[in-house]
This record gives structure tokens, sequence and C-alpha cells, in this order.
């Protein structure tokens, strides 16, 4: 099992740019997390996803934010425009979405905004 | 809402010593718990679990018990290692429309010198 796959693992781009953001869940699972992680917020869900639907994009920070799922394998966050303060770690997470079930982590994408 | 409150960090311990990182929860119903670990830049992953009162969970000389008369789930572990230095993180599971998502903790840094 190749684990949660994240691309790119490092993204340096200047304000103003759009990225796109990657993620590849584990086989099987049918929930999707992203989350985005920085020192002075700590860690904080974005959005997730059951089945390919976004059932809590609550945690979006603004419009600039999008999210999609467009099958059970793949799925991407994108900012457009992208501003130094969107500078951080940003992980996805699968799981089973069962209640006592795990979430397994990518090893993230390090996102620097210049 | 449900919520988990952690200790703050960092904790520093030298070598061989014991550790308690508190863990409290407010939740409606009967939630799982878990403990995550992140080691330098690494992602989160799972440490051990627990799916209902009474319950320990326990993995590589750490353990917690599920204690819902005071809604707690503290981590501990006997004696230390250089490298169990990483930042811990207590979550509950939490059922929202059917799905679940994980409400996670700001995370405990812990710093173990030789």
């Amino acid at each position: 099992d190749a684990g949660v796959i994240q691309s790119p693992r490092h993204e340096v781009t200047e304000m103003g740019q759009e990225v796109t953001l990657r993620c590849k869940p584990i086989s099987g699972h049918n929930s999707l997390f992203w989350y985005r992680q920085t020192m002075m917020r700590g860690l904080e869900l974005l959005i997730y996803f059951n089945n390919n639907v976004p059932i809590d994009d609550s945690g979006m920070p603004e419009d600039r934010f999008s999210a999609k799922m467009p099958n059970a394998s793949f799925s991407t966050l994108k900012i457009q425009p992208s501003e130094p303060r969107d500078s951080a770690v940003y992980f996805c997470a699968s799981s089973r979405g069962q209640g006592n079930n795990e979430q397994f982590f990518g090893p993230g994408t390090r996102l620097t905004v210049l | 809402g449900n919520s988990v409150t952690q200790m703050e960090g960092p904790v520093t311990l030298s070598e061989e010593a014991f550790l308690t990182i508190n863990c409290t929860y407010t939740a409606t119903g009967y939630p799982s718990l878990f403990w995550y670990v992140q080691y330098p830049g690494e992602g989160l992953q799972l440490l051990l679990k627990a799916t209902k009162a009474d319950d320990k969970g326990s993995n590589k000389g750490f353990e917690a018990t599920y204690r819902k008369e005071t809604t707690s789930f503290h981590l501990e572990k006997g004696s230390v290692q250089v490298s169990d230095s990483a930042v811990y993180f207590c979550a509950l599971s939490d059922l929202v429309d059917s799905s679940y998502k994980l409400i996670f903790g700001s995370g405990t840094r812990l710093l173990v010198r030789p």
C-alpha cells in the first residue's frame, strides 16, 4: 500500500499566482480531508469529502480556496490568487469513514507564497 | 460543539523520565478517542486509540485510558527516549451528517534530551 500520496511536496510561487495541490487517497477509503498547518494557527481542517461529496467546507478560509474530488482516487485543493499568508503545510488524509477508524495522513505539501 | 483541550507545551524531559500529556474532551454521545504523533517534517500518524469507556489504547510503550467520568484521555509513557521527540495530538471522532471527522487538540511538543 503506497499510502496517501500528495504532490508536489514543495511549492514556491509568487503572490497572485494560482496554486493547485493534489492528493491521491488510499484505495478503498471513502473519506478525504484537507488540512492546513501553521505555527500560528496549528492544524486546521479546511474541507472534507465523503464518497466524493463535500460534507463540510466551513474551514475554507476564503473564496480564493476551492477543492474538488472528481473521483474516488483524486482530489485537488486550489488557491487562486495566492497570498503570502497562505504559506503553510497542507495535508491530505483519508479514512474508511467510520468513527473508530484512523485517518491516514500524506506527507504534506509545503507551500511558500512570496 | 465537541472539542479537545491539551496541555500546552513544550514539554522538556530527560531520557528515561516519565511522561504525561493531559487531554480532556467535551462531546455529546460516545466518541472514539485518538492520539496522533507528528515527527519533524512528516504528516501525522496514529499512535493509539480507544473506542469506548475504560478502554486502554497502547503502542510503542505509550498508553492512554478512556475515562468517561473525567472526560479525559491522558497519554503516558514510563520511560521516554530521544526518538520520542515529536508533537502529540489528542483527537476525538465527531459524527456530522452521517460521516465522521476528527476534532484535534492544539498539539503538545515533546523534547527529550539525552
